[in-house]
């Protein structure tokens, strides 16, 4: 079975530039998740998608992340402008129905010059 | 808001020692995790305990959830090279119950040969 796939890999960019990640999930898992995860941090919760409806957002930072999975299987979370303290991992992560193992993705490495 | 703590945050120890890694929150939890992350990967679930005092064992690991369902440990046998990485504690099924988790801030282990 396929795991969660990310692209890209790896990510530099200028502050203010815009970027996007793209995360395809485990086939047939309903919830997908992004994490945001600072260098010497565990993972943080961006927004969880049942499907392609939103289950929670509450700690995206909605004035310049947006995120969006449109027929409930890959999704892209996109930053615009960037700051420099968004210089992070972005992890995907997908589980069957939300209550289960979640699945990590490899993640992308975004430096923000 | 719900937050684990995890201690120590660095870990550097011989091949043969044994360890125990701590996670510690306020909050009730009805489920903790235990990841494993490698550099350049994103984390891998290692267990699940879901009952207050459980113990479960993972060949040299051993994790236990605390009988209040608000701390957890991870004790390795033995450390080898290959456990090198970043642990991280995860707490889930907070009120909402979206199957979101929340993450402590990991524990770099290196175990030197």
């Amino acid at each position: 079975e396929a795991g969660v796939a990310q692209s890209p890999r790896y990510k530099i960019i200028e502050k203010r530039q815009s970027v996007a990640f793209w995360c395809n999930p485990i086939s047939g898992h309903a919830t997908l998740y992004w994490y945001q995860q600072i260098l010497g941090q565990g993972p943080k919760l961006l927004i969880q998608f049942q499907n392609n409806g939103v289950v929670d957002d509450s700690q995206l930072p909605k004035d310049r992340f947006s995120a969006e999975r449109l027929k409930g299987v890959d999704s892209t979370l996109k930053i615009q402008p960037a700051k420099l303290e968004d210089s992070a991992v972005y992890l995907c992560a997908s589980s069957p129905t939300g209550k289960e193992t979640q699945y990590f993705g490899p993640g992308t490495r975004l430096l923000v010059l | 808001t719900q937050l684990l703590e995890q201690s120590p945050q660095f870990l550097s120890i011989q091949e043969g020692e044994n360890l125990t890694v701590y996670c510690n929150s306020s909050s009730v939890f009805s489920s903790l995790q235990w990841y494993r992350q490698e550099p350049g990967e994103g984390p891998v679930l290692l267990v699940t305990v879901v009952t207050g005092g459980e113990v479960k064992k993972l060949k040299r690991l051993t994790f236990q959830f605390g009988d209040a369902r608000k701390d957890s440990s991870l004790h390795i046998t033995a450390a080898q090279p290959g456990d090198t990485g970043l642990y991280l504690c995860a707490g889930g099924g907070g009120s909402s119950n979206t199957g979101k988790l929340i993450f402590g801030q990991g524990t770099t282990l290196q175990v030197k040969p």
